[in-house]
């Protein structure tokens, strides 16, 4: 399985302002996920990052709100633009391997916005 | 029980009991299914993985069992130890959906010494 760090692993932050978080993977992967995860709830998918071009957001999340890149095969940062309370939650990075199916998760940043 | 707003369903054993925990999937389309444990603080561990074309599967002390007649998944825990204690989900994929997992509402594993 792929080792996935995320950075940062928790923040509390300000209304109106922005965080990027970053996710590096320790090998090539074929494919990467940003996922939210609510207070108490499952994990719902944000986005597809993309190696070089614009990440696939799911229905309900756009990317003014947001943007994401993913410059090569190992590292893909998610940005909370413009953030409120709203917005606290526990934010994944995931990942599929090279070989297989199987979807591997980052320990997740814990965003509180206050 | 099912789950409403915040509160999950919950699953309360004794050490060394069995456990069975129970998802309802709700994509006939699903053709790939997996199980996920996260403790308080980490991000989802991969347990087990399931495709459609079998019924069931088995790892170390655990088992999945799928019946897509009931679109209906399970994962049983053997000998339940107390660091079993967590939340497990269950999650469905289409092979042919670029890989877009959909999550299940999590069960509340609390495993008693």
């Amino acid at each position: 399985s792929a080792v996935i760090s995320q950075k940062p692993s928790r923040d509390i932050c300000q209304r109106g302002t922005s965080l990027t978080i970053q996710c590096q993977v320790d090998s090539q992967v074929t494919m990467m996920f940003w996922y939210r995860q609510q207070p108490g709830q499952s994990l719902t998918l944000i986005a597809t990052a993309n190696q070089g071009s614009e990440a696939t957001y799911e229905s309900g999340f756009v990317i003014d709100k947001f943007p994401i890149s993913r410059p090569n095969l190992t590292f893909s940062t998610l940005t909370v633009s413009n953030m409120s309370p709203e917005d606290s939650s526990i934010y994944l990075c995931s990942v599929r391997a090279r070989k297989g199916e199987k979807l591997f998760f980052g320990s997740g940043t814990q965003l509180s916005v206050l | 029980g099912e789950s409403v707003g915040l509160h999950l369903p919950t699953l309360s054993v004794q050490e060394g009991d069995n456990s069975i925990i129970n998802c309802a999937y709700s994509n006939s389309a699903s053709d790939y299914f997996i199980w996920y444990k996260q403790e308080s603080g980490k991000g989802p561990q991969f347990i087990i993985d399931i495709r459609s074309n079998m019924d069931k599967r088995q790892g170390q002390r655990v088992t999945v069992l799928l019946n897509k007649t009931v679109k209906h998944l399970s994962l049983q825990i053997a000998a339940t130890q107390p660091g079993d204690s967590a939340v497990y989900f269950c999650a469905e994929m289409s092979l042919g959906s670029n890989y877009k997992l959909t999550f299940g509402k999590g069960t509340l594993l609390t495993v008693n010494p």
